[in-house]
């Protein structure tokens, strides 16, 4: 595709669901990332993706969180058993391999709601 | 640790206008850069100028330019001949080749006067 593409665009789960949501890197783009972004606030690191390995998840805020890229181009970002404070938009970046200008190409974000 | 401050919560300017953003950062490395990303109310980030750390010339783009002090780890935004669809939140970012990741800093919301 042309850009990042994430899905949905929209989440409202009740607390203690689980949640799916899901990220398309733009093609051939190696590394892959996901970040947090609460109301008002610039986005915080989750983890980051090369291909399928997890190289980075130093982000992720508890265990209940949980991200996998198994086939290293789309990836999924799960929440087991939700809480309030988890409602955020979570956004997904992608860059590719090499790059030296450590530029990040982002999706336009999903917005978790957790009532 | 990499930490960014963005010590201006909200800007106004007049359509036309120059406008300058602020944006403070502290870090270790020594190979890292420096971002300014705009995110309009539809949440896409939009990357809208670079800065490589051992670049001393001040990147530009059209009508976004920076000033980059390396020694006083300062990286402010300057708009110039301000539009109205320049109106979004501002985020300052900060990579290093160490960390990949990017760190933020608390935005800034451009409001543009017409």
């Amino acid at each position: 595709g042309a850009g990042v593409s994430q899905s949905p665009r929209y989440k409202v789960a009740k607390r203690g669901q689980d949640v799916a949501l899901r990220c398309d890197p733009i093609s051939g783009h190696v590394s892959l990332f996901w970040y947090q972004q609460a109301l008002g606030q610039g986005p915080e690191f989750l983890t980051y993706f090369q291909n399928e390995a997890q190289l980075d998840k130093s982000g992720l805020p508890s265990d209940r969180f949980f991200a996998e890229r198994p086939e290293g181009s789309v990836s999924t970002l799960k929440i087991q058993r939700t809480q309030q404070e988890d409602s955020a938009v979570y956004l997904c970046a992608s860059s590719p391999m090499g790059a030296q200008s450590g530029i990040q190409y982002f999706g336009a974000g999903t917005r978790l709601s957790v009532l | 640790a990499q930490t960014v401050t963005q010590s201006q919560p909200e800007m106004s300017v007049q359509e036309a206008e120059t406008v300058t953003l602020s944006c403070t950062y502290d870090t270790s490395e020594s190979d890292y850069y420096l971002f300014w990303y705009k995110q309009p109310p539809s949440r896409q980030m939009i990357l809208v100028i670079r800065q490589e750390a051992y670049k001393q010339q001040n990147a530009t783009e059209n009508r976004f330019s920076v000033n980059f002090q390396k020694a006083a780890k300062s990286f402010s935004l300057k708009i110039s001949d301000s539009q109205l669809g320049d109106a979004a939140m501002y985020f300052c970012a900060l990579g290093t080749q160490g960390a990949q990741k990017l760190v933020f800093g608390q935005g800034t919301r451009l409001t543009i006067n017409p």
